[in-house]
C-alpha cells in the first residue's frame, strides 16, 4: 500500500519570505500523481500543485513549486513570497495513475504560519 | 474544475441519532468519493459512490455505519447512523476532474455528536 509522509507537524515563515514544506511517499508503482492540497480554516480542499510522476520537469503554479526527486521519493512544495492568505494546512497527497481512477491517500499534514 | 456543493455546512446531533450529508455536483460525475476528518487529522476515505452499483467500502468502514446513495451523475449522499461522539469529524465530499487525474473536494460538513 502507497503510504504518505509529512515530517513536518508545523512550520513558520515571515511574510515574504520563502518557506519549504516536505513530503515523502512510498510506492512500488512507477506511473503516479502528487498533489499538494491547502486547507484553510474555511475546511475546503484547495488544489495548490499537480506532478505527474513521468514528467521529470519539475511543476510552478504563480509562487507554488515542488522539488519532485522520484528515486528519492520525495516531493516538497516550495512557497515564495509567503502571503498571510498562504496559512493553512497543507497537505501532500499521492495517486496511483494505473488502471482508471484510484483513489487518493494523504499524509498528515503540515500547518503553516504566516508571520506578519 | 468541479464546483462542488455540501449540505449542511455543520451540524450538532445527539447521540444515537443520524444524519444524512448531501453532495451535489455542478457535472455529471462517474465515481464521487466520501472522506472522513477526525479532529486534527488527515483524510480518510470512507467510500467509493459510482451511479447505478453500491458503493466500495474502505476496510474499517461498513454500509450499516455510513449508508450511501448515488442516485445520479451529480447527486450523492452520505448518512452517519447511530451516531455517537467517536463520530465527530469533517467529512467531505470528492470527486475526481475532467483530466481524471486530481480531486475536488466540498467545502465539508462539520459535524458534532454530544
Amino acid at each position: 500500500a502507497q503510504t504518505v509522509t509529512q515530517s513536518q507537524p508545523e512550520m513558520s515563515v515571515q511574510e515574504a519570505e520563502t518557506v519549504t514544506l516536505s513530503c515523502t511517499y512510498d510506492t512500488s508503482e512507477s506511473d503516479y500523481y502528487l498533489f499538494w492540497y491547502k486547507q484553510p480554516p474555511s475546511r475546503q480542499m484547495i488544489l495548490v500543485i499537480r506532478q505527474e510522476a513521468y514528467k521529470q520537469q519539475n511543476a510552478t503554479e504563480n509562487r507554488f513549486s515542488v522539488n519532485f526527486q522520484k528515486a528519492a521519493k520525495s516531493f516538497s512544495l516550495k512557497i515564495s513570497d509567503s502571503q498571510l492568505g498562504d496559512a493553512a494546512m497543507y497537505f501532500c497527497a499521492y495517486r496511483s495513475a494505473t488502471g482508471g481512477y484510484q483513489k487518493v491517500t494523504f499524509g498528515t499534514g503540515t500547518k503553516l504560519q504566516v508571520i506578519p | 474544475s468541479a464546483v462542488i456543493s455540501q449540505k449542511p455546512s455543520r451540524d450538532i446531533c445527539q447521540r444515537g441519532t443520524s444524519l444524512t450529508i448531501q453532495c451535489q455536483v455542478d457535472s455529471q460525475v462517474t465515481m464521487m468519493f466520501w472522506y472522513r476528518q477526525q479532529p486534527g487529522q488527515s483524510l480518510t476515505l470512507i467510500a467509493t459512490a459510482n451511479q447505478g452499483s453500491e458503493a466500495t467500502y474502505e476496510s474499517g468502514f461498513v454500509i450499516d455505519k455510513f449508508p450511501i446513495s448515488r442516485p445520479n451523475l451529480t447527486f450523492s449522499t452520505l448518512t452517519v447512523s447511530n451516531m455517537s461522539p467517536e463520530d465527530s469529524s469533517i467529512y467531505l465530499c470528492s470527486v475526481a476532474g475532467t483530466t481524471n487525474t486530481e480531486a475536488f473536494f466540498g467545502q465539508g460538513t462539520r459535524l458534532t455528536v454530544v
